[in-house]
């Protein structure tokens, strides 16, 4: 079935590292989205990604979805504590209105 | 607006008693969609409503689970009998009609836990 695989699973890294997190699609997406959940929160969306080959910037947040609308990355540039949580992709296809959502990149800051 | 609503935050509970979950989505919202997460699943989609209409229920575990929506402002799920394995948290969401209709708005979701 289709499916949108996330890598990594964790990232440790010190504060004022950068941090990335990438997914892959089965299939050709409609858009992508990105969601944001504290630990003990609930997710919450930060963007979508619609054209091939879009990328679009939040503060240190950049965002990118693939030519081939397949894949598509997050990077964090010089992490803060703030920016503690997991990082989910989501997939959409219009034809069955499902997102298709990645496993989570869990980003942690060492101590 | 007060975002979706989900009650109650916390249950603990037995095993084989009936637990019903409750959500209220954002007003204006067509589509409502109940999640589960657990740390071995991650993120799965049980079921999603459109107009209150029941679209996609393939992802409902088995039988003890079911979901209702008799209006636009109101959903429940109820798992009868719940099982330890049920305990997870349960997230309620729901999305705007139009262009922006993929984008989900979650509550702050149900700690189960089945004892």
């Amino acid at each position: 079935g289709q499916q949108v695989m996330q890598i990594p699973q964790y990232q440790h890294v010190q504060e004022g590292e950068d941090f990335t997190t990438y997914c892959n699609s089965s299939t050709t997406l409609s858009n992508i989205q990105w969601y944001k959940q504290r630990p003990g929160g609930h997710p919450v969306f930060l963007i979508q990604l619609v054209k091939s080959g879009e990328v679009k910037k939040q503060k240190r947040l950049t965002f990118q979805f693939g030519e081939a609308k397949k894949n598509s990355s997050l990077h964090i540039t010089a992490t803060q504590t703030t920016d503690v949580g997991t990082y989910f992709c989501a997939g959409f296809k219009v034809s069955n209105y499902q997102l298709i959502w990645g496993a989570g990149t869990k980003l942690i800051i060492k101590p | 607006d007060a975002g979706v609503i989900q009650s109650p935050r916390h249950e603990v509970t037995e095993m084989g008693q009936e637990v019903t979950l409750r959500c209220k989505p954002i007003s204006g919202h067509d589509y409502l969609f109940w999640y589960r997460q657990t740390m071995m699943r991650g993120l799965e989609l049980l079921i999603y409503f459109n107009n209150n209409v029941p679209i996609d229920d393939s992802g409902m575990p088995e039988d003890r689970f079911s979901a209702k929506m008799p209006n636009a402002s109101f959903s429940t799920l109820k798992i009868q009998p719940s099982e330890p394995r049920d305990s997870a948290v349960y997230f309620c969401a729901s999305s705007l009609p139009g262009q922006a209709k993929n984008i989900q708005y979650f509550g702050a979701g149900t700690r189960l836990s089945v004892l």
